[in-house]
């Protein structure tokens, strides 16, 4: 299985809902990531995850909470978010440091509208 | 400071020219470039890896640590080359992306 899938597809959330996006992979990588992608922008960096241990939080807000519950899932898990947080969601992952190729693999994306 | 630089947001060229997207970095270690393609409606993936030194698509990138450069080379554009290009640095497992080029090679 070389592929990350991410769950859901689409989601449509309120400002007082509580929901979670779902990440996975079966490729023995040992990095997981969080992007943010507005409309024809760059991939945003939200969190990094190294060995299942939280290593990179790019300033995000606490309405974002990233678990990783083993070294296969990521999740995010989205709380009182507002309609600017509305954007595609991406997760990626890829061998980790000292590999000999450390490309990232992205998954689909979870695409999250906020009303 | 790390940084990714792609001048151009975007790229027309015809069918059949060649085509040369622009990246330049920023980075005081040594650095690890890839090259990533988002077409319409797909995942956004990768393309091309500086330390491979491969061709795919027929498109190829050369790391020029004189100039801080891997810019991203066809001799002949087609029409399915038509997409988002980013230009990313990895830096100890953080990545950093350009903010990318959309080319449209026209018919």
């Amino acid at each position: 299985d070389t592929e990350v899938t991410q769950t859901p597809k689409h989601l449509v959330m309120g400002m007082t809902n509580k929901k979670s996006l779902k990440c996975e992979q079966h490729m023995g990588h040992r990095a997981m990531y969080w992007y943010k992608q507005k409309a024809k922008k760059p991939p945003e960096l939200m969190f990094v995850y190294s060995y299942e241990k939280l290593s990179i939080n790019e300033s995000v807000p606490s309405r974002f909470s990233p678990e990783c519950p083993n070294s296969s899932l990521l999740n995010l898990h989205l709380h009182a978010l507002q309609p600017e947080d509305s954007a595609l969601y991406l997760c990626a992952s890829s061998h980790g440091l000292a590999a000999t190729y450390n490309e990232q693999f992205f998954g689909p994306g979870t695409r999250l509208t906020v009303l | 400071a790390q940084r990714v630089t792609q001048p151009e947001k975007l790229l027309s060229v015809f069918k059949g020219a060649p085509v040369e997207l622009k990246c330049n970095y920023s980075y005081s270690g040594s650095p690890e470039l890839f090259w990533y393609v988002q077409y319409s409606r797909q995942r956004l993936q990768l393309l091309l890896r500086h330390i491979s030194r491969e061709s795919i698509k027929g498109f190829t990138a050369d790391l020029n640590k004189g100039e801080t450069s891997f810019h991203l080379k066809k001799p002949f554009a087609q029409e399915e080359d038509s997409a988002m290009y980013y230009c990313a640095l990895n830096a100890g497992n953080q990545f950093y992306f350009g903010t990318g080029t959309s080319l449209t090679v026209i018919p």
